[in-house]
């Protein structure tokens, strides 16, 4: 059974653009959540979509934001950006239980110069 | 504010050497979570523990899940250089909704 897959692999940006991730579930996953990864604050959650919704959703400002297909891929966007959104951004997928183990893609680099 | 503490943040260590992770907090879980992550991967899960008391054993590596469902460890025997790489405790609870709440993790170093 295939992985999660997360394209891109490395991304750079300059302040004021926006970007857009995409993160490929397991196969029968239902659930794909979204972390951001940073040195200083480790793993921190930023959303969670089921059946296309969004059950859950992190402190993070308005200008992150994502959407989840029929067929359970998911994208995030991130608008105007920032230097401090530099990092590496996560997803995870599972069924959807809330016991369900997730499982991590290898995760997107953005650098915003 | 991070649930879940990690400790050490930091440890190096010889090839042979046991050591032991810790992963503390106030809250309950329902089910607690150990990733190992290469730099520049993604965390790759390495046990679910999700019973009060419950022990796990992976080949070297023992899991720990206290009874009060707060707190584990995770416990490795005779280290090997492979054995490097960020060690991660996650927690799941019903109050943090489908969300994993993760400590900063333990760098753990092998050296030969």
């Amino acid at each position: 059974k295939a992985g999660v897959t997360q394209t891109p692999r490395y991304l750079i940006k300059t302040r004021g653009q926006q970007v857009t991730l995409s993160c490929s579930p397991i196969s029968g996953h239902r659930s794909v959540s979204w972390y951001q990864q940073t040195p200083g604050q480790g793993l921190q959650f930023l959303f969670e979509y089921f059946s296309e919704t969004q059950r859950n959703k992190g402190n993070f400002p308005g200008r992150f934001s994502g959407r989840q297909f029929s067929n359970s891929r998911s994208e995030m966007n991130v608008s105007t950006l920032e230097l401090g959104d530099s990092a590496l951004y996560l997803c995870a997928s599972s069924s959807g239980e809330i016991t369900d183990t997730q499982y991590f893609g290898p995760g997107t680099r953005l650098t915003v110069l | 504010t991070q649930l879940l503490e990690q400790s050490p943040q930091f440890l190096s260590i010889q090839e042979g050497e046991n050591l032991t992770v810790y992963c503390n907090s106030s809250s309950v879980f329902s089910s607690l979570q150990w990733y190992r992550q290469e730099p520049g991967e993604g965390p790759v899960l390495l046990v679910t523990v999700v019973t009060g008391g419950e022990v796990k054993k992976l080949k070297r590596l023992t899991f720990q899940f206290g009874d009060a469902r707060k707190d584990s460890s995770l416990h490795i025997t005779a280290a090997q250089t492979g054995d490097t790489g960020l060690y991660l405790c996650a927690g799941a609870s019903a109050n943090s909704g489908y969300a994993l709440n993760f400590g900063k993790g333990t760098s753990l170093l092998v050296t030969p």
